[in-house]
């Protein structure tokens, strides 16, 4: 039973261009969740998805970022325009949610570079 | 934001010896507490978990301990390996464990 599986695990972009991360759930899974890591800090929460719904979104900065989870397909997160400041490692976690536990499975990552 | 303030944010400990790293939290809703242990170029994994209902769980040699009234928790790790060199995550979540609220993380090394 593969993982959660996110690619790419490196991505390099220049300002101004389009990001566009990719997180496929673990088998059986319908939520998926994003977070962002800086440089020597914590997780911080993004945005929360079921299939075709995003549950909540506090965490997504206003502009330019937006996710989605289609019915068939990966989740993606989409950045317009990066910046320097959207350099960071972005991690997707998935999980079931058919008991109290809820445990989130979290992928790999994607380091993301903005030059 | 509702924080989760964790110390020391980094830590060295001897093999054999106990490694404690403590967490309190802000948020009185937060129902489900977990601990996540992070390696270099990998993504968190989930070490221990505990509900707010009970006051410590212990699974093998990392044990949780939970003070509701002082809105912290701890974990221990006994008989520390090398291979527990690692970072440390502890976390809050509401309603079963919807986003997670991560502490900023303890760098943990267990030196020979």
């Amino acid at each position: 039973n593969a993982g959660v599986m996110q690619n790419p695990r490196h991505l390099v972009r220049r300002r101004g261009q389009e990001a566009r991360l990719r997180c496929s759930p673990m088998k059986g899974h319908s939520h998926v969740y994003w977070y962002r890591q800086l440089p020597e800090e914590g997780l911080k929460f993004m945005v929360y998805l079921q299939k075709e719904n995003i549950i909540d979104e506090s965490g997504m900065p206003k502009e330019r970022f937006s996710a989605e989870f289609p019915k068939e397909g990966p989740s993606i997160l989409r950045i317009q325009q990066v910046v320097r400041g959207d350099s960071a490692a972005y991690f997707c976690a998935s999980s079931t949610r058919r008991d109290r536990k809820n445990i989130q499975y979290f992928g790999a990552g994607t380091r993301l570079s903005v030059l | 934001q509702q924080q989760v303030k964790q110390s020391p944010q980094s830590l060295i400990v001897q093999k054999g010896g106990i490694s404690i790293i403590n967490c309190a939290y802000e948020n009185t809703a937060f129902d489900y507490f977990p601990w996540y242990q992070q390696f270099p170029g990998k993504g968190p994994a989930l070490l221990i978990a505990i509900r707010p209902d009970v006051s410590e769980k212990k699974e093998g040699r990392f044990t949780i301990s939970f003070n509701k009234s002082a809105k912290q928790f701890s974990l221990h790790i006994m008989d520390s390996q090398p291979g527990d060199s690692a970072t440390y995550f502890c976390a809050g979540s509401t309603g079963g464990g919807n986003k997670l609220t991560f502490g900023t993380g303890t760098q943990l090394k267990v030196e020979l």
